[in-house]
Order: structure tokens, then C-alpha cells, then sequence
């Protein structure tokens, strides 16, 4: 099947910037995603990109997606320690949708 | 604030039990699905309904099955409990898998 790929952890200090990338192989996928999951908790909607798009802001989160590549990425200005997470990519497939594994980010004061 | 509320957050079970996740969503969606979450394998869906009374298999049914007899209820049945079924089990719903979905907090079932 089709699958969605991502790092399993990424570490930075509370300030820095951190970028989580992904690569998925469904070329027909409409939208794109990024879930956060705190601890103990199920997945909260982050912020989400046409695949028409390049990119997309929002505060402090930067999508990017290269269509050709099939790589989507996400960016974290100014991370902080409330950002610690697991977040998880995602793409729609047909009539449902499909993750990665979820990229563990430890934000270190 | 739309919701969707998983019944327990901790279950422990007995193995050869049958064993019931509830899962209710207040906001009229008609899709909901039920996903297990496990370390490095991330989210694979179980099953998933588009309406009342219907339900299709996703990726990984054995062992479990589902009952939608209401449109704001899905119920995940594992019929007869096993260790490998220790999991985290998330169940999700939306109006249209293109905006995204919302998830429940998830039930953390341990099977001893």
C-alpha cells in the first residue's frame, strides 16, 4: 500500500526553530496534514495544505509542500517548550486518510 | 466546543473477554472511524462507517468489529480479547475526509 514516512524524533532547544519532514507516495492526495499529539491525549488538526499550494503560514507554523518530491515539511518558529509533541503527517486516500508514524519532538530548555 | 468523547480512558481486560470501546461525536458527522495507535507503526485503521448500520474494514480488522446503530455512536468489539491487542485505540470522525479529522482522547486498553 501507500505509504506516509516521517523521522521518529527530533530533539531542538526551546527557542530554536524545528523543521519535521515527510514524504508520502499518493500522488492524488487533495490535502495534506499535520496532527499534534500531546501526551495522553488523541490528535488535535494543526494545520492542513491544499496540494495545489507551495506553502503555508500560520503564526509561528510554515508548511511546505514540493509536489515533485512528494515531501512535505513543517516548520516551528521560536519552538517552545509547550510544543513538545508527537505530530504526525497525514494525506488523504480516497475515503480515508492515511499517517505517518509521528515524529517525536523534545523541545530542551 | 465540538467533541468527541471516548467512554473510558484506561481499561484493563482479561484475555478471552469481549470487550466494548464506545465512541460518541456530538457534531452530525456521518463518517467515523476507529484507529489502533502503536509505538513506531503510528495510526492503522481498524474500520470505519459512512452512515448508520454500515461499516467497512481497513487495514487491520481481525480480531475486532463494529456496530453503528446511531449516527453519533460507534462501537468497537474485540470479541474475544488478546495481549496483542494491548493498545492505544483512537476513534476519529468528520463530515467529509477532506476537512481534516476529530479525534476522541483515546482508550488505553491493556489485555492481561
Amino acid at each position: 500500500g501507500e505509504d506516509v514516512e516521517q523521522s521518529l524524533f527530533l530533539s531542538v532547544r526551546e527557542g530554536d526553530s524545528s523543521v519535521i519532514n515527510c514524504t508520502y507516495t499518493d500522488s492524488s492526495s487533495t490535502y495534506l496534514y499535520w496532527y499534534k499529539q500531546e501526551p495522553g491525549a488523541g490528535l488535535q488538526l494543526l494545520t492542513y495544505i491544499f496540494s495545489n499550494m507551495d506553502m503555508k503560514q500560520d503564526q509561528r507554523l510554515t508548511v511546505l509542500l514540493n509536489k515533485k518530491d512528494k515531501h512535505l515539511s513543517l516548520r516551528i518558529a521560536d519552538t517552545q517548550t509547550g510544543d513538545s509533541a508527537i505530530y504526525f503527517c497525514a494525506e488523504n486516500d480516497n475515503n480515508d486518510m492515511r499517517f505517518g508514524a509521528g515524529t517525536r519532538l523534545t523541545v530542551k530548555p | 466546543d465540538v467533541k468527541v468523547t471516548q467512554s473510558s480512558r484506561y481499561l484493563v481486560k482479561r484475555t478471552g473477554e469481549k470487550v466494548f470501546l464506545e465512541c460518541v461525536q456530538d457534531m452530525d458527522h456521518e463518517n467515523m472511524f476507529w484507529y489502533r495507535q502503536d509505538p513506531g507503526l503510528g495510526l492503522r485503521l481498524i474500520y470505519f462507517s459512512y452512515d448508520v448500520k454500515m461499516k467497512e474494514k481497513g487495514d487491520i480488522p481481525e480480531g475486532y468489529s463494529v456496530s453503528r446503530e446511531k449516527k453519533e455512536r460507534f462501537s468497537l468489539i474485540l470479541e474475544s480479547a488478546s495481549t496483542n491487542q494491548t493498545s492505544m485505540y483512537l476513534c476519529a470522525s468528520t463530515l467529509n475526509v477532506e476537512y481534516g479529522y476529530t479525534f476522541g482522547s483515546g482508550t488505553r486498553l491493556t489485555v492481561v
